[in-house]
């Protein structure tokens, strides 16, 4: 057990519509990312928050945001939805901020999309 | 072109070989390298990481880095059937920023 947190574990929506991921992070640790994982793209990094603040970004579409809020827990929104968001999205959490690495970054357990 | 490329094999091994997973990159720029391991329908976990050419050894793990060829590999001693998993080698983003950037993973069954 990591100690990251994500709800829900699974996810069935139809196209067009929006959703929420949400991710606890360890105790103590700052900084949130997001990826996705999905089997022709692997594991893609989308989006990382420091203590509240985005830190940096990467293959995230327009139709999904995130944010994370004081109590340092973060959600991912995905709205719009297609069939090709259909993927395992996860979290992961480290101590450590941008410019300081590497800090080991702990995964949790994942929310499996499906987009119908 | 991916930054980090990896055999996606799938690769099967007997119980106690010597197992041998790698990657190569296309940027000098990149400063630290890292070894995930994921387990079916669970988040990556990470093995080792490595800064720098040479080699970092962890128990039965091995992670080394050759530089000059831009080449990444993990070793892996007397193989167990519980190290049949996906193995994600992985690098830091060359600006200095912690967020990882993924090879496609290695499919790799111990059979016992």
């Amino acid at each position: 057990d990591s100690g990251v947190t994500q709800t829900p574990k699974h996810l069935i929506t139809a196209t067009g519509q929006r959703v929420t991921l949400r991710c606890s992070p360890r105790s103590g640790d700052l900084s949130v990312y997001w990826y996705q994982q999905s089997l022709d793209q692997g594991l893609q990094f989308l989006i990382q928050y420091y203590n509240g603040e985005e830190r940096a970004k990467g293959n995230i579409l327009e139709r999904f945001s995130a944010q994370q809020f004081p109590d340092l827990h973060s959600e991912l929104n995905l709205s719009s939805l297609e069939l090709g968001d259909s993927a395992l999205y996860f979290c992961a959490s480290s101590v450590e901020g941008a410019g300081v690495g590497p800090a080991a970054q702990y995964f949790g357990p994942g929310t499996r999309l499906t987009v119908l | 072109q991916k930054e980090v490329e990896q055999d996606p094999g799938p690769l099967s091994v007997p119980e106690g070989a010597i197992v041998s997973l790698n990657c190569t990159y296309s940027n000098s720029a990149f400063q630290y390298f890292m070894w995930y391991r994921q387990y079916s329908r669970k988040g990556p976990e990470l093995l080792m990481y490595t800064y720098s050419s040479g080699n970092k050894e962890d128990g039965r793990f091995t992670a080394q880095v050759d530089k000059s060829s831009k080449y990444i590999s993990l070793f892996i001693r007397d193989s167990q059937p519980s190290d049949s998993a996906t193995y994600l080698c992985a690098r830091t983003d060359q600006t200095g920023a912690n967020n990882l950037f993924f090879g496609t993973g290695t499919r790799l069954t111990v059979i016992p």
